[in-house]
């Protein structure tokens, strides 16, 4: 039973390059949240799909950032026009209902393993 | 809007011995989940333990147990007997119970001395 999958783990990218970070939620997931983790700080919520749909992207910011889930394949977080302040590690979080939507601590996010951006 | 406090940056502990990590929380709900979260250098976020806000036991998982004092909104971490592989970065996070967004503290850094 696999887990929730991102790729790529590392990705390096110069300044005024695009980033595409990916994102396979758990089966029978199709809520997806991306979270992004700055050097020494915990993780701060940016932006939460459903399937086709953005719910809330307000974490993200309102410029270069934008995320798509469509209804088949991985949700992508894309950054365009990367600055050195985007590097950090970007998790995505899946979940099989709306987090909050019932009690169930089944419902909870799984996290992936993560992206690392390296901007130079 | 939700405030979770870590105020310890880095902790050392002897192998087999119990550590306690501190983390205090500010929120207006009057339903919350608390969370406690594993990063080791590897990266990934493993997910250790949850307590509910209206549950009247504290949460135990193996090893990890969460002293949650609803008072004084309090949701300390206990890892008893230490052990080399515990060496990594802890993070407390709350949500609000009908929310989706986890909300994180800054972490603290548990080093195992053998």
């Amino acid at each position: 039973n696999a887990g929730v999958m991102q790729n790529p783990r590392h990705l390096v990218r110069r300044r005024g390059q695009e980033a595409r970070l990916r994102c396979s939620p758990m089966k029978g997931h199709s809520h997806v949240y991306w979270y992004r983790q700055l050097p020494e700080e915990g993780l701060k919520f940016m932006v939460y799909l459903q399937k086709e749909n953005i719910i809330d992207e307000s974490g993200m910011p309102k410029e270069r950032f934008s995320a798509e889930f469509p209804k088949e394949g991985p949700s992508i977080l894309r950054i365009q026009q990367v600055v050195r302040g985007d590097s950090a590690a970007y998790f995505c979080a899946s979940s099989p209902r709306r987090t909050g939507a019932s009690s169930s601590i089944s419902y909870e996010q799984y996290f992936g393993p993560g992206t690392r951006l390296t901007v130079t | 809007a939700q405030k979770i406090t870590q105020t310890q940056p880095g902790m050392f502990v002897q192998e087999k011995e119990a550590v306690t990590l501190d983390c205090t929380y500010d929120t207006s709900d009057q339903s919350y989940g608390l969370f406690w979260y594993k990063q080791p250098s590897s990266g990934e976020m493993i997910f250790l333990i949850y307590q509910g806000s209206y549950d009247e036991q504290n949460a135990t998982e193996g090893r990890y147990s969460l002293n949650f004092q609803k008072a004084r909104k309090s949701a300390n971490l206990v890892i008893s007997a230490s052990q080399l592989g515990d060496s990594a970065m802890y993070f407390c996070a709350m949500r609000g119970a009908n929310d989706y967004k986890l909300s994180f503290g800054a972490g603290t850094t548990v080093t195992v001395r053998a």
